[in-house]
């Protein structure tokens, strides 16, 4: 079992919709981010979350430590937000690797 | 104030030959991360370094992977006799000193490396 599962793995919806991507993870974390993959792009951070929600535009992601998840929001979907949008945890690791474990990432489409 | 720099943004080889991919992380950044995403999978973290040193390479493979971060220039990840299997997009991040628990993180475009 993979330590970050995200759902969907794939979602196709109208221009407009609101948007909803989960994740959720089975390990204690510092700190989570959410991340966007054009294809065949470069991968631009979305947020960084510790606690609580933030909002940027028509994003938003809020998390829920004692649950161990975390969502990400879109509003007024356009076909421009399709991309692929990746959950990494910062794992609590006491010195140790300082790096990103990644979930799959959520292939979404947005049709005009 | 530019990004992250990576190049070669697409790079070709033989098996057997060498790849060097080459990272120059945000004005001001001194912390590099190294992450291979494989076709159809998600990012994996190769290694972690600091000007002049390696924090953490527990996600490299054992052997032909090598990377750097010398005093002065771009920090290299090299791949020695390459296979099929390293065929991968290798993606660079940088973040301000010790800035990853709290702070953005910042990525190169990539590197595509087709091994043929």
């Amino acid at each position: 079992k993979n330590e970050v599962e995200q759902s969907p793995q794939n979602l196709t919806a109208q221009e407009g919709e609101f948007i909803t991507i989960n994740c959720s993870y089975s390990v204690g974390i510092s700190a989570l981010h959410w991340l966007q993959q054009h294809p065949g792009g470069g991968i631009v951070s979305l947020f960084m979350l510790s606690s609580g929600k933030k909002k940027h535009g028509r994003l938003i992601a809020t998390i829920n430590i004692q649950e161990k998840h975390s969502s990400l929001h879109i509003t007024a979907s356009h076909p421009r937000d399709s991309a692929v949008y990746i959950c990494a945890v910062v794992m609590y690791s006491g010195g140790g690797a300082d790096g990103l474990t990644f979930g799959k990432g959520t292939h979404l489409i947005i049709q005009p | 104030n530019a990004g992250v720099m990576q190049n070669p943004r697409h790079l070709v080889r033989r098996r057997g030959q060498e790849a060097r991919l080459r990272c120059s992380p945000m004005k001001g950044h001194s912390h590099v991360y190294w992450y291979r995403q494989l076709p159809e999978e998600g990012l994996k973290f190769m290694v972690y370094l600091q000007k002049e040193n390696i924090i953490d390479e527990s996600g490299m493979p054992k052997e032909r992977f090598s990377a750097e971060f010398p005093k002065e220039g771009p920090s290299i990840l090299r791949i020695q006799q390459v296979v099929r299997g390293d065929s991968a997009a290798y993606f660079c991040a940088s973040s301000l000193a010790g800035a990853l628990r709290t702070g953005e993180l910042f990525f190169g475009e990539g590197s595509r490396l087709t091994v043929l």
